[in-house]
Order: structure tokens, then C-alpha cells, then sequence
């Protein structure tokens, strides 16, 4: 059972608001990720981090940012929501030289 | 670079039949394959890994063995439950070259009792 944390759950906001979506992880992993992913199942790399102090962008462009500020922390940030924001946000995280990755639950996101 | 290709569905199978989902991939090193699975409102789950060729991962009841030979980590089990249904990702990582792990589009399966 991976130990990794996102909250919340699930939200539903109105246009413009900022948000930002918590993962924490108490496995000690120095890599972490954040994945979109459409209804339609296809998970998308939008953000990742090797350790503390930084922060990469992935293969999909987002609006969204992120920091990295503790081991255990990885905050995505929305500034100004819209509607095309809405999807599923899935964190994960990994050992800097290992080869299985884990994942948190998801934060499902309605922009209204 | 590197890509993983796996059947697209809906796939629909009858509680007790029997499973394959393909999976196959093109890679320049010798990656680790993966099998993930996503419950319906959840994240995805490692079901099962191999990280050299021949080897056979295995959990829950599902197998895949990594083929060099022909590139592929099909994943099977012998007698489906309606508490399989859920979305099966085929994905492969060279943690050695680029460290990304790559993932398929997914595969829906649907068990009816």
C-alpha cells in the first residue's frame, strides 16, 4: 500500500478562483509527479520534480504550477480557473533511481 | 523513442472467461514493464511489474511475461471476476536513459456477472 495524499478529493469551484491541489508523501521519495488525465482514460505528464528545489515541466502544457518546498510536499496551483481545467489530477512519486512509481487516490477538479 | 501500444477497448467478458489484454512496445534499452490498474474514482495501482526479459510478473491472478522477441507484456488471468472491471495501463520505464515512465492510452474492462 503506497502511502501517498491528495486532497481534496474532489471540488467544484466557480471561474477565476485559485486553487491549489496538496499531495504529500511519507515514503521519502525524491521524485514526484503530477498527471492530468481525460475522461477518456489517457494520462498526460505535466509537471515533475527530482528533489527539493525543483520543478520541471512535462510533456503536456499546463496552466498550473507547482513547488517543491519539502521532500514530502508537491502543491499544484491553478492562479485563475476555467472550465477547461476540468479533469482528474493525479500525483505519484518515485525513488530517484527506482522503477516503480506510485500513486494517490486523484483530485477530481469542476470548473463552473 | 520509446511508446507503448495496447488494445484499445471497451473489452466485455462474461464473469469466469478468460483474459488477454495486449500490450506491446518499442524501447532502445531493456525497459522494466508495468501493469497499472484504476478502480472506478481511484488512482492507478502497480498489479504487476518484470524488469528483465523472460521474467513473469504476476498478482491477484494476472500474469505477463516480458518477450523480448516480440516486444510485448500481454496481461491474462484465467477466470475473470466482476470486481476486475476497472482500467488496465500497460507502461515501461529505462529509468537508466530518461527516466520517465511511459504509460499507454488504457484499457476499459468491463466483467458482466
Amino acid at each position: 500500500e503506497a502511502d501517498i495524499y491528495q486532497t481534496p478529493r474532489y471540488l467544484v469551484i466557480g471561474t477565476g478562483k485559485k486553487i491549489t491541489l496538496e499531495c504529500s508523501q511519507t515514503m521519502g521519495h525524491d521524485k514526484m509527479y503530477w498527471y492530468q488525465q481525460d475522461p477518456g482514460m489517457e494520462l498526460h505528464l505535466i509537471h515533475y520534480s527530482y528533489g527539493v528545489n525543483s520543478t520541471e515541466k512535462g510533456d503536456l502544457s499546463s496552466e498550473s504550477t507547482v513547488s517543491r518546498i519539502r521532500t514530502e510536499h508537491f502543491p499544484l496551483t491553478l492562479e485563475s480557473a476555467r472550465p477547461s481545467h476540468t479533469s482528474q489530477y493525479l500525483c505519484a512519486s518515485s525513488e530517484l533511481s527506482g522503477n516503480t512509481i506510485y500513486f494517490g487516490e486523484g483530485s477530481w477538479l469542476t470548473v463552473v | 523513442g520509446n511508446s507503448v501500444t495496447q488494445m484499445e477497448g471497451p473489452v466485455t467478458l462474461s464473469e469466469e472467461a478468460f483474459l488477454t489484454i495486449n500490450c506491446t512496445y518499442t524501447a532502445t534499452g531493456y525497459p522494466s514493464l508495468f501493469w497499472y490498474v484504476q478502480y472506478p474514482g481511484e488512482g492507478l495501482q502497480l498489479l504487476l511489474k518484470a524488469t528483465k526479459a523472460d521474467d513473469k510478473g504476476s498478482n491477484k491472478g494476472f500474469e505477463a511475461t516480458y518477450r523480448k522477441e516480440t516486444t510485448s507484456f500481454h496481461l491474462e488471468k484465467g477466470s475473470v471476476q466482476v470486481s476486475d472491471s476497472a482500467v488496465y495501463f500497460c507502461a515501461l520505464s529505462e529509468w537508466d536513459r530518461d527516466d520517465k515512465i511511459i504509460f499507454g492510452k488504457g484499457t476499459r474492462l468491463h466483467i458482466l456477472p
